[in-house]
């Protein structure tokens, strides 16, 4: 099946810094992907939207500037939570779909963020 | 955006066939319906797909009505790994798919 790997898998920083998280598609070209964050024992939220050769797509209540997505080729994108605060401590997991099958996604084993 | 309904939560004991059922009132004609497992900590999987009628593949059946405003999600014969959340969703290709998870199923196999 379709491979998605993410890295980090778990990173803590201090307040105020920048983290970066990758997401791959390893076996298929993804012009679609998603980021989702989830906090403990609730369900994913969606964060975003993200297509290859454009600007992502946020969901209302979510920064766009804080949280600021690069799709720059079809198996990368890349989420960077800027001036991390404790409340941004979550799950991010990025999921992606092949080209024209956006109806099927597959996730990345997520990234455990802390922020001290 | 077609909205899930599932039940919070279940429970099963090993060697037992579950059945997680699923609404979705308003789903659309283009609409498929897809079934996640999810582990703590992990990414979810995916489990399986179907448009109508039935669909087995080697992990679970996937059960829909004609009317399509529901489906079931059948594990047969679970084992205590079986224990994680399920999510069902619907969604297309078209106007736009986006991903909107429910609450999810939480199941509880018991030795």
């Amino acid at each position: 099946g379709a491979v998605v790997s993410q890295h980090p898998s778990r990173v803590i920083c201090k307040s105020g810094t920048s983290v970066k998280i990758e997401c791959r598609s390893l076996d298929f070209q993804a012009t679609t992907m998603f980021w989702y964050r989830q906090f403990p024992k609730q369900s994913l939220m969606l964060m975003a939207t993200s297509n290859e050769g454009s600007k992502a797509t946020y969901e209302q209540g979510v920064e766009k500037d804080k949280f600021l997505i690069n799709h720059a080729s079809l198996t990368l994108s890349t989420l960077t939570v800027t001036s991390a605060h404790p409340e941004d401590s979550s799950f991010y997991i990025c999921s992606a779909s092949p080209p024209a099958r956006t109806d099927t996604q597959y996730f990345g084993p997520g990234t455990r963020l802390t922020v001290l | 955006l077609a909205k899930t309904t599932q039940p919070i939560s279940m429970d099963s004991y090993e060697g037992q066939e579950v059945n997680i059922t699923c609404s979705h009132n308003n789903i659309a004609t283009n609409d498929y319906i897809t079934w996640y497992q999810q582990f703590p900590s992990q990414g979810p999987r995916f489990i399986i797909q179907g448009y109508k009628t039935k669909v087995t593949n080697e992990v679970a059946s996937l059960f829909i009505p004609a009317d399509r405003k529901s489906s079931t999600l059948s594990l047969p014969r679970v084992s205590l790994s079986d224990t994680a959340v399920y999510y069902c969703l619907v969604g297309s290709n078209t106007g736009g798919f986006k991903t909107i998870f429910g609450a999810g199923t939480r199941l509880f196999v018991k030795a």
